[in-house]
């Protein structure tokens, strides 16, 4: 099976609420982790990454946090938007870039 | 800048047939790999390629190959189709081998077998 899943296939909410996505991880080995955004009919879109010696990245409304003690990471999108409504994967690098996807989260958002 | 392209972007093939599909990395990227999404599903590994060389390969048959041309750009061949090969097949580049070159997607090419 997949080393890397999601707690949840599908995630609903309101516009201007903030969204978690989460995200379980197996390999305690892996050193590098990545969420991507896939909308339909196109390819996945990086959001941002962190590395296994931070527990916390944070970018343009989005944050990343890792606890390596439960391994276990998440998604923070602050002030959700209707373009936010997507699938959302988090991949786990298992070496050489070969990266471990879990199946997603659906994200849509209520207006 | 283009970012990564890849041709073509929806195909029809029959049981038992070949099919070549194709990559152009983003400018500078020397690093391209193939990932296989079924429907519903996260992207499964294939291969890895740098600097023309394989660096890495998934779970797949041997029906499943690829090679890097001299400018990056990458082809991925898969001989005797089998209904389940129906997916879409991402391709993604990076500047270099390693954690610290995220992958970078295209859009994919939407293989159906019939």
């Amino acid at each position: 099976g997949e080393s890397v899943g999601l707690h949840l296939p599908t995630l609903s909410v309101q516009e201007g609420d903030n969204s978690i996505i989460n995200c379980a991880y197996s390999n305690s080995a892996s050193d590098y982790f990545i969420w991507y955004k896939q909308e339909s009919g196109k390819g996945p879109q990086f959001i941002i990454d962190i590395r296994s010696n931070m527990d916390k990245r944070q970018g343009q409304r989005v944050t990343v946090l890792l606890n390596k003690t439960v391994k276990h990471l998440s998604l923070q999108i602050a002030a959700t938007q209707p373009g936010d409504s997507a699938v959302y994967f988090c991949a786990e690098n298992e070496g050489a870039q070969k990266l471990v996807f879990g199946q997603g989260t659906r994200l849509t958002i209520n207006p | 800048d283009a970012g990564v392209t890849q041709s073509p972007t929806h195909l029809i093939k029959t049981r038992g047939q070949h099919v070549t599909l194709r990559c152009s990395p983003i400018s500078g990227h020397k690093s391209v790999s193939w990932y296989q999404q079924v429907l519903g599903q996260g992207p499964q590994f294939i291969f890895q390629y740098y600097e023309k060389e394989e660096r890495g390969r998934g779970n797949f048959p041997d029906r499943f190959s690829a090679r890097q041309f001299p400018n990056y750009s990458s082809e991925l061949n898969v001989n005797a189709l089998l209904l389940g090969d129906s997916a879409l097949y991402l391709c993604a580049s990076s500047l270099a081998v390693g954690s610290n070159s995220p992958l970078h997607f295209g859009n994919g090419t939407r293989l159906t077998v019939t």
